[in-house]
């Protein structure tokens, strides 16, 4: 069973570009959670999604949001890019057969440089 | 809020020998979760353990076993026999009973083991 899989690996932009990050979850999860990790703020929660719908959002600007697809992939999206978003971005995946906390399952993440 | 609070940034150990990471966190929740995470240079985390907060014996995996003070709010790790592969970011972790996968990470200790 392929893992979770995050593309790109790498990105580099300018202050003032977009950028769109997907990740493909574990086949059969159906929830997939998004996490920003910097070093000095290790794993901060930005958003998770489950069946297409956002059902916990983190502490982050409005120019973070995110979506979820009928095949459960996901995509996040930062608009006006700032150099403190210069982070990597890990995708997590879990079952959710229930409603209670479940293993996650992460990506390798994307590593985004913003110039 | 939660929070989760790891003091200890760095730490090293002797291959075969025995390191304990230490983890304190805050809640006033009652029913909750707390993991203990691996992130080696390839990035991928990975899930090394898992406490429910109702259950009074600690968890054990193998070479890994926590320390679960509840009252003190302390969630220890503790790993035996220690391997090179066991050389990586350890985060600490908390997740709400029913929170939908969003979980608090602690800024992490990084562990090297030590030939």
């Amino acid at each position: 069973k392929a893992g979770v899989t995050q593309t790109p690996r790498y990105l580099i932009k300018t202050r003032g570009q977009q950028v769109t990050l997907s990740c493909s979850p574990i086949s059969g999860h159906r929830s997939v959670s998004w996490y920003q990790q910097t070093p000095g703020q290790g794993l901060q929660f930005l958003f998770e999604y489950f069946s297409e719908t956002q059902r916990n959002k983190g502490n982050f600007p409005g120019r973070f949001s995110g979506r979820q697809f009928s095949n459960s992939r996901s995509e996040m999206n930062v608009s006006t890019l700032e150099l403190g978003d210069s982070a990597l971005y890990l995708c997590a995946s879990s079952l959710e057969t229930r409603a209670t906390n479940e293993k996650l399952f992460f990506g390798s993440g994307t590593q985004l440089s913003v110039l | 809020a939660q929070t989760v609070t790891q003091s200890q940034p760095e730490m090293s150990v002797q291959e075969a020998e025995t390191v304990t990471l230490s983890c304190t966190y805050d809640t006033s929740e009652s029913n909750y979760y707390l993991f203990w995470y691996k992130q080696p240079p390839s990035r991928q985390m990975i899930l090394v353990i898992r406490q429910e907060a109702y259950k009074q014996q600690n968890a054990t995996e193998n070479r890994f076993s926590v320390n679960f003070q509840k009252a003190a709010k302390s969630f220890s790790l503790k790993i035996s026999d220690s391997q090179l592969g066991d050389t990586a970011m350890y985060f600490c972790a908390f997740s709400n009973y029913g929170g939908y996968q969003k979980v608090t990470f602690g800024i992490g200790t990084k562990l090297q083991v030590i030939p």
